[in-house]
């Protein structure tokens, strides 16, 4: 079993369209995050969540909206997509808001905006 | 914030010895992780330092120096298979245990 998995793997889409990536984690842990990597790899946090509470909320356009409705799910809504917004976007989840320093990564959905 | 530097490359031949050096600046600081990353493939978690000292992991070691604000990843024996980019990240007690990463050293392995 997948400890982290996100879906779709793959999104090719046009800019100006509306998508969204989901992610669960079966390792019963308590924090999830969104990470994104960009063509340079550039790993910058977007957003956590810890026992469905947004503890973390970068500086991210307002475009993206995340949301946890149980604690082993993290999904991300992106709406009026643009360039800019190609990627590879990370779920990754921690127990206990990282307490150990190891986030697990899921395998990672590539993004991109046509 | 915070802050990471971490050189862009590194090279060496399969055998060697390699150390990645990661320096950072941090409003609060837990600790530093380390992770590595194949093309194509998610970050995994290699190791983790909060207190100074060296913590080993077969062929790998971590270093962390809090007074100094540095660490480091070694590499030993080095195989082919190492060739991927490593991220060392900072784990921020400011900022509910956020961990934020570097940009990341790309190592490639020759034979």
């Amino acid at each position: 079993d997948t400890a982290v998995s996100q879906t779709p793997k793959y999104l090719v889409t046009q800019m100006g369209n509306d998508k969204s990536i989901k992610c669960e984690q079966n390792l019963g842990h308590d924090t999830m995050y969104w990470y994104k990597q960009d063509s340079k790899k550039f790993l910058k946090i977007m957003f956590s969540y810890n026992n469905k509470e947004l503890i973390i909320n970068e500086t991210v356009p307002n475009r993206f909206s995340p949301k946890s409705p149980d604690k082993a799910h993290l999904n991300l809504h992106i709406n009026s997509l643009e360039l800019g917004d190609s990627a590879v976007y990370f779920c990754a989840s921690s127990q206990d808001r990282g307490n150990t320093g190891e986030l697990f990564f899921g395998e990672g959905s590539r993004l991109t905006v046509l | 914030g915070q802050s990471l530097e971490q050189p862009s490359e590194v090279t060496a031949v399969e055998g060697a010895i390699v150390q990645i050096n990661c320096t950072y600046q941090t409003s609060g600081f837990y600790g530093l992780s380390w992770y590595q990353q194949h093309d194509g493939g998610a970050p995994t978690f290699l190791s983790y330092n909060a207190l100074d000292g060296l913590e080993e992991t077969g062929r790998f070691s971590s270093f962390l120096s809090r007074s100094d604000s540095y660490g480091y990843l070694l590499l030993q024996e080095l195989q082919m298979k190492d060739s991927a980019s490593y991220f060392c990240a900072v784990r921020d007690s400011t900022n509910a245990g956020k961990s934020t990463f570097g940009d990341g050293t790309t190592l490639t392995v020759k034979p």
